[in-house]
């Protein structure tokens, strides 16, 4: 059984640009959630997909947008990008959108300049 | 709205020795609460959750149980090893179960 992927491992990008993270969920889960981890915090919820559609969204403005695909695979997007964006991504898979059997990849370190 | 609040570290202690790390939360409703860990440069693991009011979590020899009228859930564990050292995240599920709710973290360091 595979777990949950993510790519890139680590990404360097400067201010005002665009990224696109990706997320492959754990073999049988339809649900992908994701977060943002700052440096020193704890992980932050940024939205839910369930089936490929949005399932719920946290406090994060509009240029935070995301994807899911028919094998479940996820991507998230970040558009105009800002220093306080500089986190650990991290993707986390269930089954039917609940949390209480949810698995977390190893996250996307995004470091913005 | 919903939090969670974790003692603060890093939290030093020898191999052996006992741990608690203190949890307490607020929340509307009946949430889960879970301990996540982070070992260095990884994502996080679940180490145990409860569900519902006196309920005992418990995985690897870590405890905590779901106390609803102190809203605590600290871990225990009663004789720590070097290989517990990682950062604890003490969480509870939130918006109709959709997404947890984390607190701050706590580094444990375990020494020889």
């Amino acid at each position: 059984e595979t777990g949950v992927t993510q790519s890139p491992t680590h990404l360097i990008k400067t201010r005002g640009q665009q990224v696109t993270l990706r997320c492959s969920s754990q073999s049988g889960h339809n649900t992908v959630s994701w977060y943002q981890q700052a440096l020193g915090q704890g992980p932050q919820f940024i939205f839910q997909y369930y089936r490929e559609e949005e399932n719920g969204r946290g406090n994060f403005p509009p240029r935070f947008s995301g994807l899911q695909f028919p094998n479940y695979s996820s991507e998230l997007n970040v558009n105009a990008l800002e220093l306080d964006d500089s986190a650990l991504y991290l993707c986390a898979s269930s089954t039917s959108g609940s949390v209480d059997e949810q698995f977390f990849g190893p996250g996307t370190r995004l470091t913005v300049l | 709205g919903n939090s969670v609040t974790q003692m603060e570290g890093p939290v030093t202690l020898s191999e052996e020795a006992f741990l608690t790390i203190n949890c307490t939360y607020t929340a509307t409703g009946y949430p889960s609460l879970f301990w996540y860990v982070q070992y260095p440069g990884e994502g996080l693991q679940l180490l145990l959750k409860a569900t519902k009011a006196d309920d005992k979590g418990s995985n690897k020899g870590f405890e905590a149980t779901y106390r609803k009228e102190t809203t605590s859930f600290h871990l225990e564990k009663g004789s720590v090893q070097v290989s517990d050292s990682a950062v604890y995240f003490c969480a509870l599920s939130d918006q109709g179960f959709q997404k947890l709710v984390f607190g701050t973290g706590t580094r444990l360091l375990v020494s020889p």
